[in-house]
């Protein structure tokens, strides 16, 4: 079964430090991962996905992250964190191996950027 | 532009009376899911459509239904809403087809729903 795992509920950085925000997954086959990000009542919107490829990818905003497939981890990352990067943090897989569009996402960790 | 939609927006309603909240996206997509975000439990999907005419359950069905007619549209229905319904509804969509650039899911602004 699919799962995935955000092990912190916030994580507070200091404006211009670099941040990490956690993320583990659990899959049968190979991984469809993505990074969401939800700003006060807004939706969701996406920042960056790994299907398949270079283990680094970059997506909005200057955000990245790195596939670690021995690790089973997907870890967003930013090099100089700002105010406005303050937000709720999803991430989310998709299983390639079970031909279904069951999506799983984590309990989010909240992102909170000291000035 | 490039849209999902999702009416109404907020709605309080009681026990047992049926609702329906609809979806409509404008991008042609041939994926659309419905989920419900609660505290401590993130967002967890309840249905799912690959196409008109096929839906499948995802993680929490139980008390809702969902119909796929058009390929816009993906309502979500609840028959007889419990106060355990309570929550923040998020319609998505997507345009998979199995490449790398269409995977990521646009989603809605949201529908608040309190059943008391």
């Amino acid at each position: 079964a699919q799962s995935v795992a955000q092990p912190e509920d916030q994580v507070n950085v200091a404006e211009g430090n670099p941040l990490t925000v956690k993320c583990t997954y659990s899959v049968s086959g190979n991984p469809y991962l993505f990074w969401y990000v939800q700003y006060p009542n807004r939706g969701l919107q996406f920042l960056l996905k790994y299907i398949t490829g270079d283990n680094l990818v970059k997506g909005s905003y200057g955000f990245e992250a790195e596939f670690n497939k021995s690790q089973t981890s997907f870890h967003l990352k930013k090099p100089s964190a700002l105010v406005s990067d303050s937000a709720l943090y999803f991430c989310a897989v998709r299983d390639e191996a079970s031909g279904t569009y069951k999506y799983i996402f984590g309990t989010g960790t909240r992102l909170k950027v000291l000035a | 532009e490039a849209q999902v939609t999702q009416n109404p927006r907020y709605l309080i309603t009681v026990t047992g009376k049926k609702l329906t909240v609809t979806c409509s996206q404008n991008m042609n997509h041939e994926y659309m899911s419905w989920y419900r975000q609660d505290p401590g439990l993130g967002l967890r999907q309840i249905y799912y459509s690959m196409n008109v005419e096929v839906t499948d359950k995802g993680d929490v069905p139980e008390g809702y239904k969902v119909s796929r007619k058009e390929k816009r549209n993906f309502p979500l229905i609840l028959e007889s809403p419990s106060p355990n319904q309570t929550s923040l509804y998020f319609c998505a969509s997507s345009a998979d087809q199995g490449l790398a650039d269409y995977n990521e899911q646009f989603f809605g602004p949201g529908t608040r729903l309190t059943v008391l």
